[in-house]
């Protein structure tokens, strides 16, 4: 078990460009959320995979956002046209079953200039 | 709606006191509580969780909680601060939506000083 990662650890962007993240959730963990924390606050719910079907999108995900699951493994998240308000740490984390733990990766800090 | 309050977005203590961190919840079903550490620049550590259980829920480095339902709350404590235990501490409810998945609702956490 090595845990849930997350590539890039910190990403510099101007505004106007795309960033893609990637997670790397724990094998055989077939439940997926993304998180967003903003400065001075706890991780706001983005959206849920469970295997390859993406079952739930805050309203905080605006149409510039997208995430996939392909193949029930790994998952990205992009920003397309990305803003300065997009500067946040995003977290992704897996879980095995509906009311079981979720455990977090690392994040990836965006930096919108 | 359900939602959590971690009262004190700032907590000083001395090392070797005790720690004691609030957070009370809103919840219209039975609830699922969790608390999690983050150090800077890093992710979410589990401490523990509460799931139905017994109410004193005995977690990672020492810290514990106990439900307490009819003051609907979650305290985390630690008889005796460590230096290493300066971080920020977020508690959190799962509750279930529609779709059969359960989503975190987490507090604006606290952040925990230790000095000597």
């Amino acid at each position: 078990d090595t845990g849930v990662s997350q590539d890039p650890r910190h990403k510099i962007t101007k505004r106007g460009q795309n960033v893609t993240f990637r997670c790397d959730p724990i094998s055989e963990h077939n439940r997926l959320y993304w998180y967003r924390q903003t400065l001075g606050q706890g991780p706001e719910f983005l959206t849920y995979f469970q295997n390859e079907a993406q079952l739930e999108k805050s309203r905080l995900l605006s149409d510039r956002f997208s995430a996939e699951r392909p193949k029930g493994s790994f998952s990205t998240l992009e920003i397309q046209r990305t803003e300065q308000g997009d500067s946040a740490m995003y977290l992704c984390a897996s879980s095995p079953r509906q009311i079981d733990t979720q455990y977090f990766g690392p994040g990836t800090r965006l930096t919108v200039l | 709606a359900q939602s959590v309050t971690q009262l004190g977005s700032h907590v000083s203590v001395s090392e070797g006191a005790l720690v004691l961190l609030r957070c009370n919840y809103s919840s219209s079903v039975p609830p699922y509580l969790f608390w999690y550490v983050q150090y800077p620049n890093q992710g979410l550590q589990l401490l523990l969780k509460y799931t139905s259980a017994a109410t004193l829920v005995k977690g990672i480095n020492g810290f514990e909680a106990e439900f307490k339902k009819s003051e609907t709350s979650f305290h985390l404590t630690k008889p005796s601060a460590h230096m290493s235990d300066a971080a920020e501490y977020f508690c959190a409810v799962s509750v279930p939506v529609s779709g059969g998945y359960n989503k975190l609702i987490f507090g604006a956490g606290t952040r925990l000083a230790v000095h000597p």
